[in-house]
Parts: C-alpha cells; structure tokens; sequence
C-alpha cells in the first residue's frame, strides 16, 4: 500500500462548478499538507500548504486536513478552464516530501 | 536566475548508455532534491542534500543511479547503462532547507527517453 492516496482521475467538470480533490495517507507522523498544480510540461508549483489539522482559504482554493481519518481535500469555487491540470498532494514529516500520483482536472468551457 | 533551471528539457538515448542531467538550484537555496515523475505515478523520491551534510540516497532504484552535488550549488544526476524502465521526468527542486514547504521550486524537468 502506498503511503499516499489519490485518484487519478480524469475529473472533468463545467466551468463554474465546485470541485473538490482528496488524499488519504497512512504515515501519522505527517505534519505538512500541501497541493501542487502542474501543467503540461511544467514543473509542480505550490498551491497551498497546511501545518496539521484545519481548513484554510486562498481565493477561489480551500485546503482542509483532517488528521484523525488522515484525509486531505482540495476545494476549487468557481473553476475556470484555466484551472485545467494534475494537481498532487503531497505532505512531509521529515527532509523529503511523500507525493500522491496526481489528479487530472479538465475545466469545460 | 530567478528559478530552478534544468537541462537537458529532453533527452532520448539507447538503452545501455550513460546519461547526466543537470541541475541548477536557485542561489542561496541549501537544500536540493531530486524526483522521478512517471506516467500515473506521482513524484518518487531520489535523493537529497542539504548543506554539507552526507546525502540522504535512499531513494536510488538502484546502484546505476548517483548524483553529486558540487560546491553546494550545481547538482548532476547519472543514470549508468540505462534501461527502458528509466524513462521518465526527473525534477529538481530548491529550497532553503528545514520542514516548512513554502519554499519549495520545482525546475520544468528532464524528460528521459530511453529507445
């Protein structure tokens, strides 16, 4: 078993709608939650980054942790065709960051 | 430069070659990692170096894989007599070092193709 989840995807959803992308993860000892976005080609680039448990808000992006079940969820309000990419979570407890396989967003306009 | 420049952006060799990707950290940045990104499988882990502190290579598939890093900037990954199953981006990041991942910079990548 992996130390992380997450679906793949494709998630294909209209312009506007909410979308919401989740990990689950088996190490207790995380401690840092994060969400990358990568484009075609492109390196990942940080979203958003969590220290153990809650929510937090950037714009249209909302992270949420919930350590008791070790679940992670990115929310999109709003979504644009811009927002079409992989997004991967990722987390860490130590000197290297632990990745799930990435969610494939297509946005329709 | 302002980000974390990799190079070659593509490369495409026989199987059974040597191959070096480089990597050039942003200035300043102490920590250095490298990842393999295959197809459907998130970032894998490779190796590390923080400072002068002995690498954390726990992450090399396998003795064809090294990686150095000189003056505690310029890093260079070697993969020895490839194998198909090596195709794959590989990506460096930089950062400043310790837990907090704000810093993190992923480079675009190398996209090995081995034939």
């Amino acid at each position: 078993q992996k130390e992380v989840e997450q679906d793949p995807g494709p998630l294909s959803v209209p312009e506007g709608a909410i979308v919401s992308l989740n990990c689950t993860y088996s190490n207790s000892a995380f401690q840092y939650f994060m969400w990358y976005r990568q484009y075609s080609r492109k390196g990942p680039e940080l979203l958003m980054y969590t220290y153990s448990s809650g929510n937090k808000e950037d714009g249209r992006f909302t992270a949420q942790v919930d350590k008791s079940s070790k679940y992670i969820s990115l929310f999109i309000r709003d979504s644009q065709p811009s927002d079409s990419a992989t997004y991967l979570c990722a987390m860490t407890g130590g000197n290297k960051l632990v990745f799930g396989a990435g969610t494939i967003l297509r946005v329709k306009s | 430069g302002a980000g974390v420049s990799q190079s070659p952006s593509n490369k495409v060799t026989e199987k059974g070659k040597d191959v070096e990707l480089r990597c050039d950290p942003i200035s300043g940045h102490t920590a250095l990692y490298w990842y393999r990104q295959s197809l459907g499988q998130g970032l894998e882990f490779l190796i590390y170096f923080q400072g002068n502190s002995a690498p954390d290579k726990s992450g090399l598939p396998s003795d064809r894989f090294s990686a150095e890093r000189t003056g505690g900037s310029v890093s260079t990954l070697t993969i020895q007599r490839t194998q198909q199953e090596d195709s794959a981006v590989y990506l460096c990041a930089s950062s400043q070092g310790g837990l907090a991942p704000n810093g993190y910079t992923f480079g675009s990548g190398t996209r090995l193709t081995v034939v």
